[in-house]
C-alpha cells in the first residue's frame, strides 16, 4: 500500500513570495490533515478535511493561509506572503473515517515539506 | 501547561541500554499514539493505544489511564532508534506533545 506523498520536500524562498504544497493521501481515506511543526514543537493542526469539506480550520491563518481538497483526493496548502515565521516542516496526514470494526482511527503521516524563509 | 508533556526532552543512551520516554496528559482521552520522527521529517506511527500493554519488537508501549500517563520502552537500543519521540492524544483531532531527542551511539 503506497502512503501518503508529499512534494517538495524541501523549498527556500524569501519573504512575501508565495509557495504551494502539495499532498496525496492514501487511497480510500476520506479525512486529510495539515499540520505545521516549528523546530522543537511538536505539530500543530492547520486544517482538516473530510473528503472536499472543511472539518476544522481554526488555527489556519486565514491572511496568508489557504488549503483545498477540490476533488476529495489530493491537497494543496498555499502561503501568500510568507512570512519568516512560516519556518517549519508542513506534514500532511490521512485517515480512514469509518475505520473497520474495533479498530482505532490511525493517522498516516507524509514525509514533509520543509519550509524555510528567508 | 501544555495538556501533552513528554519527558525527558533528550536522552542519550548507549547502545545496548534499556530507554523510557514518558508522557503525561491533562485531558480525557480516547487513544493515545507514541509516533517517531527522523530527522528527515516523516512521521511513523508506532503505537496507538487504549489501555494496558502493547509490544512490537524491541519496543514496548503501556498505558494508565487513571494516572493519566504512558511510557515508551526500548530494549536493547540501536543507533538506529535515533529519532524524536513523540506523544500525541486523541483519535482525530491529535493534541501533540513536544517530542523526546534520542541519541543511541555505539
Amino acid at each position: 500500500e503506497a502512503g501518503v506523498a508529499q512534494s517538495p520536500r524541501y523549498k527556500i524562498i524569501e519573504k512575501r513570495q508565495s509557495v504551494a504544497f502539495w499532498c496525496n493521501p492514501i487511497s480510500g481515506h476520506a479525512t486529510l490533515y495539515w499540520y505545521q511543526q516549528i523546530l522543537g514543537q511538536g505539530p500543530k493542526l492547520l486544517i482538516q478535511f473530510q473528503n472536499n469539506g472543511v472539518v476544522d480550520d481554526s488555527q489556519l491563518p486565514k491572511d496568508r493561509f489557504s488549503a483545498e481538497r477540490l476533488k476529495g483526493v489530493d491537497s494543496t496548502l498555499k502561503i501568500q506572503p510568507a512570512k519568516l515565521e512560516d519556518s517549519a516542516v508542513y506534514l500532511c496526514a490521512s485517515s480512514l473515517s469509518n475505520p473497520p470494526s474495533g479498530r482505532m482511527n490511525e493517522q498516516y503521516f507524509g514525509p514533509g515539506t520543509r519550509l524555510t524563509v528567508t | 501547561k501544555n495538556e501533552v508533556e513528554q519527558s525527558p526532552q533528550n536522552l542519550t543512551a548507549q547502545e545496548g541500554e534499556f530507554i523510557t520516554i514518558n508522557c503525561s496528559y491533562s485531558v480525557g482521552i480516547s487513544a493515545l499514539h507514541w509516533l517517531q520522527q527522523h530527522p528527515g521529517g516523516g512521521i511513523v506511527s508506532l503505537f496507538m493505544l487504549s489501555s494496558g500493554k502493547k509490544k512490537h519488537g524491541r519496543l514496548i508501549a503501556t498505558i494508565n489511564i487513571q494516572e493519566k500517563h504512558s511510557s515508551l520502552h526500548i530494549t536493547a537500543s540501536h543507533p538506529r532508534d535515533s529519532a524524536v519521540y513523540i506523544c500525541a492524544v486523541g483519535t482525530d483531532k491529535l493534541i501533540f506533545g513536544t517530542g523526546t531527542r534520542l541519541q543511541v551511539f555505539p
